[in-house]
């Protein structure tokens, strides 16, 4: 396709479950971000890709999220032992290294 | 810490007005600045940039203002149409900083028939 998707759409998990978001970024861009949407909220930066090296993780909330690029295209965001606080949109973006970024239509997690 | 703050919340205007949407930002190493327009269930969607080497740019029916002086960054909608109500977003870039957007709140647009 011609612009940043992500799968699933939505997500219900319960408290403790882990789960998996994906990424498919613009064909050929080196750069991809995940952000977090809390409701009504702006987007907050959680990591950043160039290619398949994670340079930025700084975001990330504990040590229960992981990202990951291995072949430079597709990332997963994974989240294990989900917890109430972490319902959100979660949010990817991709760019070919110029400045503006381009965003999916995001993830809605809900965790019971 | 650095954030990018909006001043309204919400801004209602009548169809075929003008709309203003203001955004206040700290951090002064900020060298891009970005305006992004959400609607409901959808990814941000980029609507204009500026440089901070500028002060005005103009898109189509979009203008963005950039004041340095006092850390301030407009979005201008002319002729505003019912399609334009959505949550409107500025983001600043620092080179310093990996390319992470910083967002503010949000400011939502209510466009009135």
């Amino acid at each position: 396709g011609a612009g940043v998707s992500q799968s699933p759409r939505y997500k219900v998990a319960k408290r403790g479950q882990d789960v998996a978001l994906r990424c498919d970024p613009i064909s050929g861009h080196v750069s991809l971000f995940w952000y977090q949407q809390a409701l009504g909220q702006g987007p907050e930066f959680l990591t950043y890709f160039q290619n398949e090296a994670q340079l930025d993780k700084s975001g990330l909330p504990s040590d229960r999220f992981f990202a990951e690029r291995p072949e430079g295209s597709v990332s997963t965001l994974k989240i294990q032992r989900t917890q109430q606080e972490d319902s959100a949109v979660y949010l990817c973006a991709s760019n070919s290294g110029a400045d503006t970024q381009y965003f999916g239509p995001g993830t809605r997690l809900t965790v019971l | 810490g650095e954030s990018v703050g909006l001043h309204l919340p919400t801004l209602s205007v009548q169809e075929g007005d003008n709309s203003i949407i203001n955004c206040a930002y700290s951090n002064s190493a900020s060298d891009y600045f970005i305006w992004y327009k959400q609607e409901s269930g959808k990814g941000p969607q980029f609507i204009i940039d500026i440089r901070s080497n500028m002060d005005k740019r103009q898109g189509q029916r979009v203008t963005v203002l950039l004041n340095k002086t006092v850390k301030h960054l407009s979005l201008q909608i002319a002729a505003t149409q019912p399609g334009d109500s959505a949550v409107y977003f500025c983001a600043e870039i620092y080179s310093d900083s990996s390319y992470k957007l910083i967002f503010g709140s949000g400011t939502r647009l209510l466009v009135r028939p």
